[in-house]
């Protein structure tokens, strides 16, 4: 079975720019999570899919970031004007069905975003 | 709100060492826990979980007991390998609270390096 694919794996931009990241993932996984990891840092989450539906966006600072799910398969998240302190690694997850027990979040290899 | 606290690193020991990371959380009502590992240049991977008090979960000679009294989920090994070299991330899930969100909320994460 294939995992959470991502890419870019890494992205150098300078502030002000745009920078665009990619995630597909694991087929039949009706869940999306985008996560930030700032160095020396745990995970944070950013934006919650279920389907082609936002089911949580209370972390996602919106003047800035933006992400969709059109077809509620792959998601693209997005920084528009990146700033110094969005460097971080960018994590995608998915699960099967968010909620119950038994479920596990898949994660991705991260992209690795770096702003100067 | 919910909130995973982990001791810090680095953590450094010699091959065959025994190994605690102490983990301890805050949240309401019975979180799902779990330990994530990530190997350099891997995403994050599930090494274990525990659903329910004194639950204890079990992976490739890791454990970790769901201590609701001391609101904690300590992760452990009798005998490191060069191998078990990567960060540990201790975290929890809302998704036994009936939520259908099931997001994690992750600690630091603990560097450990085995030495040969």
């Amino acid at each position: 079975e294939a995992g959470v694919a991502q890419s870019p794996r890494y992205k150098i931009i300078e502030k002000r720019q745009s920078v665009a990241f990619w995630c597909n993932p694991i087929s039949g996984h009706a869940t999306l999570y985008w996560y930030q990891q700032i160095l020396g840092q745990g995970p944070k989450l950013l934006i919650q899919f279920q389907n082609n539906g936002v089911v949580d966006d209370s972390q996602l600072p919106k003047d800035r970031f933006s992400a969709e799910r059109l077809k509620g398969v792959d998601s693209t998240l997005k920084i528009q004007p990146a700033k110094l302190e969005d460097s971080a690694v960018y994590l995608c997850a998915s699960t099967l069905q968010a909620g119950g027990n038994q479920e596990t979040q898949y994660f991705g290899p991260g992209t690795r975003l770096l702003v100067l | 709100g919910d909130s995973v606290t982990q001791m810090e690193g680095p953590v450094t020991l010699s091959e065959e060492a025994f190994l605690t990371i102490n983990c301890t959380y805050t949240a309401t009502g019975y979180p799902s826990l779990f330990w994530y590992v990530q190997y350099p240049g891997e995403g994050l991977q599930l090494l274990l979980k525990a659903t329910k008090a004194d639950d204890k979960g079990s992976n490739k000679g890791f454990e970790a007991t769901y201590r609701k009294e001391t609101t904690s989920f300590h992760l452990e090994k009798g005998s490191v390998q060069v191998s078990d070299s990567a960060v540990y991330f201790c975290a929890l899930s809302d998704q036994n609270r009936g939520s259908t969100l099931g997001r994690l909320y992750f600690g630091r994460g603990t560097q450990l390096t085995v030495w040969p």
